[in-house]
């Protein structure tokens, strides 16, 4: 079984809003992520956990806040949002981040449109 | 020079057509790779790793060249199931497990 789940599908919400996003994973992988990714273009990586902690932030704003309360789940808190983040928002996880662990398994994503 | 580079296609074939992708990295520390197929409005969904030794998957065969730090994707009889973009995608050397991805090659397989 190789499921991510991810809750909700699609979104709206205002720039005054705050909403979070939801990822939930049953294969004992230890390394979740979340992805961004616009139309037409490739996933674009914004946060690792492994082993329930932050291990890479790829400079995103503050506006956009993870949190990892176990090891089965990835929660994405906003706050605050542009319309530009609008976009496919995908989580990922994987059985680590070393060398052999390293494959990566999407859930298939909440569409997030900010008005 | 991009990460990883794909031809963005799109390829128009026709059933049963033999169809090969190609895709090129820039890091020659790069030690995992893989493809990816993502139909419209949905996840990319792992189709295979590459190996250095090439490895095939019933009607899919990758095949990598570390020289040439190269990465190619032949399909065999497609199929119209088959039509979606193919994601070229390699590890970013370094540590936590980073993934840099092409801008993806369509395919559209027609009757």
């Amino acid at each position: 079984d190789t499921e991510v789940t991810q809750t909700p599908k699609h979104l709206v919400m205002g720039m005054t809003n705050k909403k979070s996003l939801k990822c939930e994973q049953h294969m004992g992988h230890r390394a979740m992520y979340w992805y961004k990714q616009k139309a037409k273009k490739p996933p674009e990586l914004m946060f690792v956990y492994s082993y329930e902690k932050l291990s890479i932030n790829e400079s995103v704003p503050s506006r956009f806040s993870p949190e990892c309360p176990n090891s089965s789940l990835l929660n994405l808190h906003l706050h605050a949002l542009q319309p530009e983040d609008s976009a496919l928002y995908l989580c990922a996880s994987s059985q680590g981040i070393a060398g052999g662990e390293e494959t990566q398994y999407f859930g298939p994503g909440t569409r997030l449109l900010v008005l | 020079r991009k990460e990883v580079e794909q031809d963005p296609g799109p390829f128009n074939v026709p059933e049963g057509a033999t169809v090969a992708f190609n895709c090129t990295y820039s890091n020659s520390a790069s030690q995992s790779f893989f493809w990816y197929r993502q139909d419209c409005r949905k996840e990319p969904k792992l189709l295979m790793s590459v190996y250095s030794s090439g490895n095939e998957d019933g009607r899919f065969t990758a095949q990598l060249n570390r020289a040439s730090q190269y990465i190619s994707l032949l399909i065999r009889d497609s199929k119209l199931s088959d039509s979606a973009t193919y994601l070229c995608v390699v590890n970013i050397p370094g540590g936590g497990n980073k993934l840099t991805f092409g801008t993806g090659t369509q395919l559209k397989v027609e009757l």
